[in-house]
C-alpha cells in the first residue's frame, strides 16, 4: 500500500509562473518530509525537506508548506525555469526507522 | 567520493536467468537502500540495511529476490529466477542515518533492468 501518494503524473507551466506540486501521505509516524528531483538517466537527488513540527520551509525559489491535518504537502517554485523541468519525488522519513518512502512522482515541464 | 556507484548500468537477460545488482556505498554511510522505480508505483523501497544488518526486507516482492551486505562497502541485489515484471530501473542509495540531514539519500544512477 503507498503511504505517500503524488496524483499528478505530469505538470506543465510557463517559464517564470509558478509551479505547485502536491503531495500526500498516510503514516502519521512519519516526521520528515523531503522532495527529490529527478534527471533522466541520473538518481535522485536532494532538494528540500520539512520537519513535522514546521508549516514551511524556503530555500530559494523553492517552498515546502506541510498540513499535518490533512497529511497533504506541496512544493512552490517561483518563479520556474525551463532548468526546472524533471520528475520530482516526494518523500516521508520516520526518525528511529530510518526508511525512507516515495511518491510515484510528477514529472514537471516548464515552457519556454 | 565518486558517490553511490552501480553496476550495470543496463542489464538485459533472458526469462529464468539470474540477475545480479551490485552497489558500492559512500565511504562512511551507515545505511543503504535498494529501491525499484516503476510507473505504476514510483521509487518502491525494496530493502534497507544499517551497517551491514538487513534491517527491513518487507518491500522484497517475492522470494526471487535476494540482497547481501557482506560488508560496508558492497552490497549486491539477485534476481533468481528473473521474469518480465522484475524490468524496471533499481536503483540503491547510501546515507548517514541520523549523523546527516534527516531523510537525506544519496542514490546511485541506477540499473536499468530488461528481462526479455
Amino acid at each position: 500500500d503507498q503511504q505517500v501518494k503524488q496524483n499528478s503524473p505530469s505538470l506543465s507551466v510557463q517559464e517564470g509562473r509558478i509551479s505547485i506540486l502536491n503531495c500526500d501521505y498516510t503514516n502519521s509516524m512519519f516526521d520528515y518530509f523531503l522532495w527529490y528531483k529527478k534527471y533522466p538517466a541520473e538518481g535522485p537527488t536532494f532538494l528540500i525537506s520539512i520537519s513535522s513540527i514546521k508549516d514551511k520551509n524556503e530555500d530559494g525559489r523553492f517552498t515546502v508548506f506541510l498540513n499535518k491535518s490533512a497529511k497533504h504537502l506541496s512544493l512552490h517554485i517561483v518563479p520556474s525555469q525551463p532548468g526546472d523541468s524533471a520528475v520530482y519525488f516526494c518523500a516521508a522519513f520516520q526518525t528511529g526507522a530510518n526508511n525512507l518512502f516515495f511518491g510515484t512522482g510528477t514529472r514537471l515541464t516548464v515552457i519556454p | 567520493d565518486a558517490g553511490v556507484i552501480q553496476s550495470p548500468r543496463h542489464e538485459v537477460t533472458e526469462m529464468g536467468q539470474e540477475v545480479t545488482l551490485r552497489c558500492k556505498p559512500i565511504s562512511g554511510h551507515d545505511y543503504l537502500f535498494w529501491y525499484r522505480q516503476t510507473m505504476m508505483r514510483g521509487l518502491e523501497l525494496l530493502i534497507y540495511f544499517n551497517n551491514n544488518v538487513p534491517i527491513d526486507d518487507s518491500g522484497m516482492p517475492e522470494d526471487r529476490f535476494s540482497a547481501k551486505m557482506p560488508n560496508a562497502s558492497f552490497s549486491t541485489l539477485k534476481i533468481q529466477p528473473s521474469e518480465p515484471r522484475d524490468s524496471a530501473v533499481y536503483f540503491c542509495a547510501s546515507s548517514l542515518g541520523d549523523r546527516g540531514r534527516e531523510g537525506e539519500a544519496f542514490f546511485g544512477q541506477g540499473t536499468r533492468l530488461t528481462v526479455v
